[in-house]
Order: C-alpha cells, then sequence, then structure tokens
C-alpha cells in the first residue's frame, strides 16, 4: 500500500512569492491535515480537511490556505512568502480524523531567500 | 491554552537499556494522545495511539500509559536498540479534533 506522497521534496522561493504543496494521501483516508515544523517553533498546525471541508485550522495568517479535492488529494499554498515561512511542511492522513493514527508523508522542505 | 512539554529533551542510553520517555500536559480535558517517532529529514511514524478512556496501549517492545489526572504520559521502550535512535514525539488532540505537540526527545542508542 502506497504511503503519504508530498510533492515537491524541497522548494527554494524568494520573498513575496507564493507557493503550492501537494498531498496524496494513502488510498481510502478521507483526512488529510496539514503541519509546519521548524527548530523554534517545533510542530505546529495548519488546517485539516475532511471529505473537501476544512474541518479545523490552527492559528497561522491568511496567507496559509488549503483545499481537498474530490480524491481526498490535498494542496496547502503559502501567498506573500516571508523569510519565517521557511520550514519543513508536513502532511498527514487517516482513514477518518484525529481519533485514528495519522501517517505522515516526509515533507516539503521550503527554503525561503 | 494547553502546554505540552517533553523532558528531557535529549537522552542517550547504551543498546539493551529501558528507555522511559515522558511527556506532560496542563490541561486533562485530550480526545487522545498519540506517540511518534521522527527520523531525520523524514516525517513521523505513529508507535502507539491512547484515546481518553485507555490507561495504555503496548506494541511489540513499546508500552505507552495515559494518567490525565496528572497530566502524564509515559512511553516505555524495552531493551533499546540502536535502531530505536530517532526523536520521540508526542501529541495531543482537544476535543476540537485540533493536534498539539511536544517538542520531542532527541534519543541516541549506542552499540
Amino acid at each position: 500500500k502506497a504511503g503519504v506522497t508530498q510533492t515537491p521534496r524541497y522548494l527554494i522561493k524568494t520573498r513575496g512569492q507564493q507557493v503550492t504543496l501537494s498531498c496524496s494521501p494513502i488510498s481510502g483516508h478521507r483526512s488529510v491535515s496539514w503541519y509546519q515544523q521548524t527548530p523554534g517553533q517545533g510542530l505546529q498546525f495548519l488546517f485539516e480537511y475532511f471529505s473537501e471541508t476544512q474541518r479545523n485550522k490552527g492559528n497561522f495568517p491568511g496567507r496559509f490556505s488549503g483545499r481537498q479535492f474530490s480524491n481526498s488529494r490535498s494542496e496547502m499554498n503559502v501567498s506573500t512568502l516571508e523569510l519565517g515561512d521557511s520550514a519543513l511542511y508536513l502532511c498527514a492522513s487517516s482513514l477518518s480524523g484525529s481519533n485514528q493514527p495519522q501517517h505522515f508523508g516526509d515533507g516539503t522542505r521550503l527554503s525561503i531567500l | 491554552k494547553q502546554e505540552v512539554t517533553q523532558i528531557p529533551a535529549a537522552l542517550s542510553v547504551p543498546e539493551g537499556e529501558n528507555l522511559v520517555l515522558n511527556c506532560s500536559f496542563t490541561d486533562s480535558a485530550i480526545y487522545n494522545l498519540q506517540w511518534f517517532r521522527q527520523d531525520p529529514g523524514k516525517g513521523l511514524t505513529s508507535l502507539l495511539l491512547i484515546q481518553s478512556s485507555q490507561r495504555e496501549q503496548t506494541s511489540g517492545r513499546l508500552n505507552a500509559s495515559l494518567d490525565k489526572s496528572s497530566g502524564r504520559s509515559t512511553l516505555y521502550i524495552a531493551a533499546s536498540q540502536p535502531g530505536d535512535s530517532a526523536t520521540y514525539l508526542c501529541a495531543l488532540t482537544d476535543s476540537w479534533g485540533k493536534f498539539q505537540f511536544g517538542a520531542g526527545t532527541q534519543v541516541v542508542v549506542t552499540p
């Protein structure tokens, strides 16, 4: 069974640009969550999508947005990039949400110059 | 506001010793607690999930306990091996389904 796939693995952008990250969940999983991991702040929850609807949201500015498609694949978009957005972005999928084990992808390493 | 703390931040043990990793939290109104391991440059691997109504979960050499009244969870790894070297994180889920992670404990098991 294929795991959670995140693309691209690495990305370099400059301040002010925007970026879109992609996450393909495990087949049959309907919940996809996104996280930001930095050395200073650790792992922080961004948002969760279930059946194409945002079900939960963390404390991030509106520059961070996402969506989920009918096949459960999810994308995360960050607009007007700032230096502080440099991080490892992880997505996790589960069958139905937080009451199930979360399966993580290997992440997208985003560097802002 | 929920605070999740993992102490110590780093731990080094010789192979064969038992590992004891701690996770403490300030608000006992949690939905569940999960333990994960993270290898360098990789995502997280779920180890154990304890629902709020449970006291412990076991899988092979791993055992995790949950005491909501004292705000503590402990992950035990028996007979540690070099392959157990990784960062271990605990994560709480609140009743709204939001996750909050601890900062992790970096474990090194020396041969």
